[in-house]
């Protein structure tokens, strides 16, 4: 199976930088997602790694290391619209085609 | 292109009843994921159809069923409702290729069952 772990809630200031850490074990690793939640809304796509490295996107980076079993999301020059739940999801191909595991999110509170 | 819809949108059921809820996929995506996504559990997946076919199923009871059209619109159902089926269902449509690296999910709206 799939195991995917997120904080459950992080805090941080207008302006600043914040580091939204994801790890997760799993066969057949084929790339990781992060999708940005707002309460009472849809997930939107924000970012996607398969290879080892940084993707940068804006505001917005995200990094993988598949030795590690490891990603992590960058958010700079925070704003108050950021405030939202960050997912980060596995897809994996265990037996052919692709499955997506979900973590269960952070909850972003970006405070002024 | 016209993003992934959903219907409704709101339903509030009694228990032992049964819903069924509509997904269209993005113009051109064969793939449709439903999610089950609850406070608690965070988006847990249900099953992914694409060609009219299920392709993989999460771990939900049986009272849980989908299909797909030809269309590749996907209905799912949920037979004898419990409390703890209250959640907000989520579809997810893609190309659904599979072995494409790129094959990213785009979410609809949502179905936010209540059951009472």
């Amino acid at each position: 199976g799939q195991n995917i772990d997120q904080p459950t809630e992080m805090t941080a200031t207008e302006g600043a930088i914040v580091q939204i850490n994801c790890t997760y074990q799993t066969s057949g690793f084929n790339g990781l997602f992060w999708y940005q939640q707002h309460a009472g809304e849809a997930p939107t796509f924000l970012s996607y790694n398969v290879l080892d490295g940084l993707e940068e996107k804006g505001r917005f980076s995200s990094f993988l290391s598949r030795s590690k079993g490891y990603s992590y999301l960058l958010l700079k020059e925070l704003q108050m619209k950021d405030s939202a739940s960050y997912l980060c999801a596995v897809r994996a191909l265990p037996g052919g085609y692709q499955k997506v595991t979900f973590g269960t999110g952070t909850k972003l509170q970006v405070i002024p | 292109k016209a993003g992934v819809t959903q219907t409704p949108r709101y339903l509030i059921k009694t228990r032992g009843q049964q819903v069924t809820l509509s997904c269209s996929p993005i113009s051109g995506h064969r793939s449709v994921s439903w999610y089950q996504q609850t406070p608690g559990q965070g988006l847990q997946f249900l099953f992914e159809y694409f060609s009219e076919t299920q392709r993989n199923k999460g771990n939900f009871p049986g009272r849980f069923s989908g299909r797909q059209f030809s269309n590749s619109r996907s209905e799912m159902n949920v037979s004898t409702l419990e409390l703890g089926d209250s959640a907000l269902y989520l579809c997810a449509s893609s190309a659904g290729q599979g072995y494409e690296a790129m094959d990213t999910q785009y979410f609809g709206p949502g179905t936010r069952l209540t059951v009472l």
